[in-house]
């Protein structure tokens, strides 16, 4: 059991470049979570999925896309790469058993460090 | 040691002594309210999580407290070791009962600095 799986782990992308943030989970969640966190700041929700085929925007969605195609990937797209994107990204993943996603259900990837220059 | 959340990001307390760091919430639909640890170069780690029907919660060495009048979150931390140096992160879940909508929205957070 991996769990919830980024890749790649570090990346360094020119400005304008576009690449694809990679999540995975074989926990069969059905929720899934993309967060940024900028130094010395909390996370920020980008996009949020509550199943295959169904995809919402969170707190900071612009200059990212996601798709949701099967269960266990969640991949997060950046199509023009900017300095402000410069951040670490976390991929999440949730079951919801009893249809209420709380806490101790959320599990967290060990993030993706992305550098824009 | 305590503290106010965004006004005060660096709690420093010594070793032993307790903690409690603050945080203060918006949304009052939220289902619960979850307490994260996240050290260096790492992603947030549960400790503890309230639901909004409950004042109070216990577990080990930590307490989470819920005051939905003022929308003020807490979690104590009794005993503080150096182990317990992190930042610490409020989050909440929006939506209650069948409108739980998963979604998982963190505060800004608190580092905490223990002492010798």
């Amino acid at each position: 059991n991996a769990g919830v799986t980024q890749t790649p782990k570090f990346r360094i992308l020119k400005i304008g470049q576009s690449m694809t943030l990679q999540c995975t989970q074989d926990m069969n969640h059905n929720y899934m979570y993309w967060y940024r966190q900028d130094p010395g700041m909390g996370l920020k929700l980008i996009y949020y999925s509550v199943g295959a085929g169904i995809t919402d925007k969170g707190e900071v969605p612009n200059g990212y896309n996601v798709s949701r195609s099967t269960t266990e990937d969640f991949p997060l797209r950046l199509e023009l790469a900017a300095p402000s994107q410069t951040s670490v990204y976390f991929c999440a993943s949730s079951y919801n058993r009893q249809a209420t996603v709380s806490g101790n259900t959320i599990y967290f990837g060990e993030g993706s460090w992305l550098t824009v220059v | 040691g305590e503290s106010v959340g965004l006004h005060l990001p660096t709690l420093s307390v010594q070793e032993g002594d307790n903690s409690i760091i603050n945080c203060a919430y918006s949304n009052s639909a939220s289902d619960y309210f979850i307490w994260y640890k996240q050290e260096s170069g790492k992603g947030p780690q549960f400790i503890i999580d309230i639901r909004s029907n409950m004042d109070k919660r216990q577990g080990q060495r930590v307490t989470v407290l819920l005051n939905k009048t003022v929308k003020h979150l807490s979690l104590q931390i009794a005993a503080t070791q150096p182990g317990d140096s992190a930042v610490y992160f409020c989050a909440e879940i929006v939506g209650r009962g069948s409108g739980n909508t998963g979604k998982l929205i963190f505060g800004q957070g608190t580092t905490l600095q223990v002492k010798p």
